[in-house]
Parts: C-alpha cells; structure tokens; sequence
C-alpha cells in the first residue's frame, strides 16, 4: 500500500524558517517524481514544486520561488521541503504527492497519492 | 497561466439524483484535466484522469467528460459518503499545474 506522511508542519513566526518532511513507503521512490502542493482557505489548491527521480530536475510556482527548496533523499525514502522568510499567506495545510506517470501519454499528468497533510501557521 | 473556473460552487442535491460539476478552462487543456475529492479532515484523492478515465478505486458512478476547455464530473445516483469539496486541476504546460477553486456537493 502507497504511503506519504508528513511532518514538520507547526507555528512560526512571519520571517522564520521550517522544514517539512515526507516519508514515502509501498512503492518504489527513486522511479517518481514528487510534489508538494498546499491548501489555503483563500486559495484553496495550489501546486507549488516538483522534482525529479533523481533530483536533478525541480520547479517551483512563482509565488515560492527563492524562498521554498524541495529535495529528496531517496536512501531514505523521503521528501523535503525547506521553506524560508515565510509569511502570513503560507499558512495552509501541505501535502506531499505522488507524481501521475501516464505509460500511454509518457506524461505525468496528476497526482494520484497524497499524505494526510501537516498544516503550517505564520503568525505572530 | 491557466485559470480554471468550477461551478457552481456549492450543489445540494437529494441522494440518488445526479450531480453534474462544471470546469472551463481559460484556454485548451488538451484532455489533461484531472478531478479530485476531498472530504473534510482528509487529503485529496485522484477519481479522474485524462479528462475521462477512472482511477483505481473510484466508484463507476463517477464519470468525466469533455476536452479542451469544458470540462464534467458526473455522480450518477449521488450517495451520503460523496459529501466533499471536488476540484478539477490540469497540467497541459509542463510543469505547471493549476487547481479549479472547488464545488462543494451536499445532500438535502
């Protein structure tokens, strides 16, 4: 059974740092790309970056860009998240996803496992 | 950037009638659109892929149409347990990906 749990997630202050992790388990980690993809009450959904099997590869929305890195440790299963001058607006609820990979169209088109998501807070 | 529009945003309906949920897209996605469900607590869950084809799991009452910048899901016989929030998302541009904004479905 595909399994993603996040952690990580908690209170900070407008400015600060934190750091989210996700451990994948039940299938083969190295063979998908990931995301994460957050839920705020204002915006609902938004997709925010990926990377590739081996990390070679990654994307960010513009909204993250410079401020989020995502990586992944694939000796361990796990996907990151390192999200610095944080601010009111990332307050959410983020998951980790598994890339779709579509063996027809050779395209990753959706995300078809997310964990249960850990919900991060910006305030003062 | 692509913009999804979902309506209508919120749907009540008595179980066993049809729930028909709209996404239009700000200009042709192909057939990459996807449909999720996301009930309260929980994470999203993938029930259509390619515009029309079922995940694994999803329920055959459920069902997607369309291509290029309308879009359907269909719940054929609406039951309690699909109460949720549904969201369309297309990644036609690699690697961007955009979310609609959600139609919540309730039962009367």
């Amino acid at each position: 059974e595909v399994q993603l749990v996040e952690s990580g997630g908690g209170l900070v202050q407008p400015g600060g740092s934190l750091r989210l992790s996700c451990a994948a388990s039940g299938f083969t980690f190295t063979t998908y790309w990931m995301s994460w993809v957050r839920r705020t009450p204002g915006k609902g959904l938004e997709w925010l970056a990926n990377i590739k099997q081996d990390g070679s590869e990654k994307y960010y929305v513009d909204s993250v860009r410079g401020r989020f890195t995502i990586s992944r440790d694939n000796a361990k299963n796990s996907l990151y998240l390192q999200m610095n001058s944080l601010r009111a607006e990332d307050t959410a609820v983020y998951y980790c996803a598994r890339d779709r990979y579509d063996i027809l169209t050779g395209y990753n088109d959706a995300f078809d496992h997310w964990g249960p998501g850990t919900l991060v807070t910006v305030s003062s | 950037e692509i913009v999804l529009t979902q309506s209508p945003a919120t749907l009540s309906l008595s179980p066993g009638e049809r729930a028909t949920l709209s996404c239009r897209a700000s200009q042709s996605v192909s057939s990459y659109l996807a449909w999720y469900q996301q009930k309260p607590g929980q994470a999203p869950r993938l029930l259509i892929y390619g515009a029309s084809n079922g995940a694994s799991g999803t329920p055959a009452r459920f069902s997607g149409s369309g291509s290029g910048t309308d879009f359907t899901l269909t719940i054929n016989s609406l039951e309690p347990e699909d109460v949720a929030v549904y969201y369309c998302q297309q990644r036609s541009i690699w690697p961007r990906v955009t979310f609609g904004p959600g139609t919540k479905v309730e039962i009367k």
